[in-house]
């Protein structure tokens, strides 16, 4: 079946350690997305990627470090920059454009997230 | 900038009905969401609305859009333990790739 996996579900980080979190989908999705949340603060935007080889800065991009070298992958890299990383990451995509050339409605697939914790 | 706010908590009897409601800033939206979001899992999308329709019906679910007053409302009608969650109002807009949400708002029912 079709879906957006993220791994590991749950991952622990001493501070000063850079950790990635993975996110494959076979949707064949063109677009890809990170956000972040925390309790009270819906997801914010990490970074979102458009197109293999290409991406772009959201609203908390510091301390966060992304690749697309494929469209069915986009990790996340949390580095010892990020001053306060224990949260729950989402991963997302979404088709931009159809088969027939019409952009679609939008719809963010979601993973079932990684929840980071530092210790 | 881009905003979507929403309330925090809403507390409903069961069968009751639950209006879940949203404010946004942008006057550019295309399409406005609601997602759901089960304790520890990813979101789902729910249900969706073009900006120039006001309203739109499927089911139990009914999402009204006001655009003079940039707000939306989802109405969940006969709400059941199953429809306890946090909801997602979301937005976006043509001239960006990216997707906007509000900080959700936790819907739980009293028996």
């Amino acid at each position: 079946d079709g879906g957006i996996t993220q791994s590991p579900k749950y991952l622990f980080r001493k501070e000063g350690q850079n950790v990635t979190l993975s996110c494959e989908q076979n949707l064949n999705h063109d677009a890809m997305y990170w956000y972040r949340q925390d309790p009270g603060q819906g997801l914010r935007l990490i970074y979102y990627s458009q197109i293999v080889n290409d991406f772009q800065k959201g609203d908390i991009a510091e301390g966060y470090s992304v690749s697309r070298e494929k469209k069915e992958s986009f990790p996340l890299t949390v580095t010892s920059a990020q001053k306060n990383p224990t949260a729950f990451y989402l991963c997302a995509s979404s088709i931009r454009v159809t088969p027939t050339g019409t952009v679609n409605t939008g719809e963010l697939f979601f993973g079932e997230g990684s929840r980071l914790t530092v210790l | 900038g881009e905003d979507v706010e929403q309330s925090l908590f809403l507390s409903v009897r069961e069968g009751d009905s639950s209006v879940i409601n949203c404010t946004y800033t942008d006057s550019s939206s295309t399409y406005l969401y609601w997602y759901k979001q089960e304790p520890g899992a990813g979101l789902q999308l729910l249900t969706y609305i073009f900006s120039n329709m006001d309203m739109k019906q499927d089911q139990r679910l009914t999402v009204l859009l006001n655009k003079k007053d940039k707000h939306l409302s989802l109405r969940i009608a006969d709400t059941q333990t199953g429809d306890s969650a946090i909801y997602f109002c979301a937005e976006s807009y043509s001239s960006a790739s990216k997707i906007i949400f509000g900080s959700g708002t936790r819907l739980s029912i009293r028996p």
